[in-house]
């Protein structure tokens, strides 16, 4: 499919565990964000890769959270630790480039819960 | 600290009628507003992007409107049918083309046939 796919869909996990949750951008897309929306609150941005550098990393919420991208495609977004108040959708988006004004293109989601 | 507040929270409407919702922003810096509708279970999808103050866009039954002066979007909907039970999110960004998308929580619309 030509669409962003994220993996897994579904992550139940024991608190304390780490967890990673990955991103397959569009094709020839060089800008690629995290989001998560937890219960009740709107879409809050975490991290924005131009390439396989990050120069907006002002998002992750604690130094538990990390993100990589390699070879300017597939990123992971890694929680180390993971606490209750963790749990909730982890959406990945992708543009060609983050100064256009295309609109964001979405991945269906990693729904994380936390027991 | 930027908000973005999208009202109603939630809204019920019967098959056929007609229901917009309102997205506020803060004023300073714009730079565009987006549009987006999330379906449980999918991926959000986009509706419209917008940049320029008194700008209107059409996308079958679905339009919307943006005031840049006063920092407000709203979104119609013509002739609502259950497939148009979804969230709607508006998300805003400022301080130039490299700025942050800013969403708010969204308005979650159900219709019912």
């Amino acid at each position: 499919g030509a669409g962003v796919s994220q993996s897994p869909s579904n992550k139940v996990t024991e608190k304390g565990k780490d967890v990673e949750l990955r991103c397959d951008p569009i094709s020839g897309h060089t800008a690629l964000y995290w989001y998560r929306q937890s219960l009740g609150q709107g879409l809050e941005f975490l991290i924005y890769f131009q390439g396989n550098s990050a120069p907006d990393k002002s998002g992750l919420p604690s130094d538990r959270f990390s993100a990589e991208r390699t070879g300017g495609s597939v990123s992971t977004l890694t929680i180390q630790r993971t606490q209750q108040e963790d749990s909730a959708v982890y959406l990945c988006a992708s543009t060609r480039d983050r100064g256009d004004n295309q609109p964001q293109h979405f991945g269906d989601g990693t729904r994380l819960s936390i027991l | 600290i930027l908000n973005v507040e999208q009202s109603p929270q939630s809204l019920h409407v019967q098959e056929g009628d007609s229901t917009n919702f309102t997205c506020s922003f803060p004023s300073s810096n714009f730079y565009a507003l987006h549009w987006y509708r999330w379906e449980t279970a999918k991926s959000p999808e986009a509706l419209f992007v917008m940049t320029l103050n008194g700008d209107e866009k059409k996308k079958g039954r679905i339009s919307a409107t943006l005031n840049t002066k006063e920092g407000y979007s709203y979104l119609y909907i013509k002739g609502s049918q259950p497939e148009d039970s979804a969230t709607y999110l508006c998300a805003f960004k400022n301080g130039g083309s490299q700025g942050n998308l800013i969403f708010g929580k969204g308005t979650k619309l159900s219709v019912k046939p």
